[in-house]
């Protein structure tokens, strides 16, 4: 268990461009997280999978986001037409969830994005 | 909606300090309460949680928090701090029974000189 992995480390596009990230959980956890952290605020929730299904998703998260799960294991996040405004850092994690049970947070390192 | 602040943005402190970071946290249910940190060039890391129980728990690196449930405060000590403590720190809740969504503070940075 090597914990949550997040590709690309960073990313630098240029507006208008599409980005895609990567995001593979730990194993055996089923919940899966997407954050975004700007400089000097915490992270903030984007979308939140169980399993495959994405089950919220946060006002943050426009019509320009996407992300999915599809087999229930590693996830991505689409980013379309960029605007600088989405420079930030965006945070994986993970979780073991059942019913109202929740093991805390697992976070990956991060992807940071650029755009100029 | 809720909401966590964070008092203090950012603190520095000599070797051997006591430190104290205010969290309060607005939500009107019963909420799970977290510290993580993040060291320079890593991810965040769970630094210590609360449930239930005690109201006041410890965590790695002789950290502790204690949970006033009058106050909505889930503070962070450590009576003694080492240069290896800088680092920024983030208060979090979720609603318990819920997703295990977390909504943060900005954070605190602390810097610790040897």
């Amino acid at each position: 268990d090597t914990g949550v992995s997040q590709n690309p480390r960073h990313k630098i596009t240029k507006r208008g461009q599409n980005v895609t990230f990567r995001c593979d959980p730990i194993s055996e956890h089923n919940r899966l997280y997407w954050y975004r952290q700007t400089l000097g605020q915490g992270p903030e929730f984007l979308t939140y999978f169980q399993n495959e299904a994405q089950l919220e998703k946060s006002r943050l998260l426009s019509d320009r986001f996407s992300a999915e799960r599809p087999k229930g294991s590693f996830s991505t996040l689409e980013i379309q037409r960029t605007e600088q405004g989405d420079s930030a850092m965006y945070l994986c994690a993970s979780s073991l969830g059942r019913a109202r049970l929740n093991s805390p947070l697992h976070f990956g390192n991060g992807t940071r994005l650029t755009v100029t | 909606a809720q909401s966590v602040s964070q008092h203090n943005h950012h603190v520095i402190l000599s070797e051997a300090a006591s430190l104290e970071l205010g969290c309060n946290y607005s939500y009107g249910g019963t909420v799970n309460l977290f510290w993580y940190v993040q060291y320079p060039g890593q991810h965040l890391q769970l630094l210590l949680k609360y449930f239930s129980g005690d109201p006041l728990v410890k965590g790695i690196k002789g950290f502790e928090a204690e949970f006033i449930k009058s106050k909505f405060s889930f503070n962070l000590r450590k009576p003694s701090v080492q240069w290896s403590d800088t680092a920024e720190y983030f208060c979090a809740v979720n609603a318990r029974g819920n997703t295990g969504k977390l909504i943060f503070g900005q954070g605190t940075t602390l810097q610790v000189k040897p």
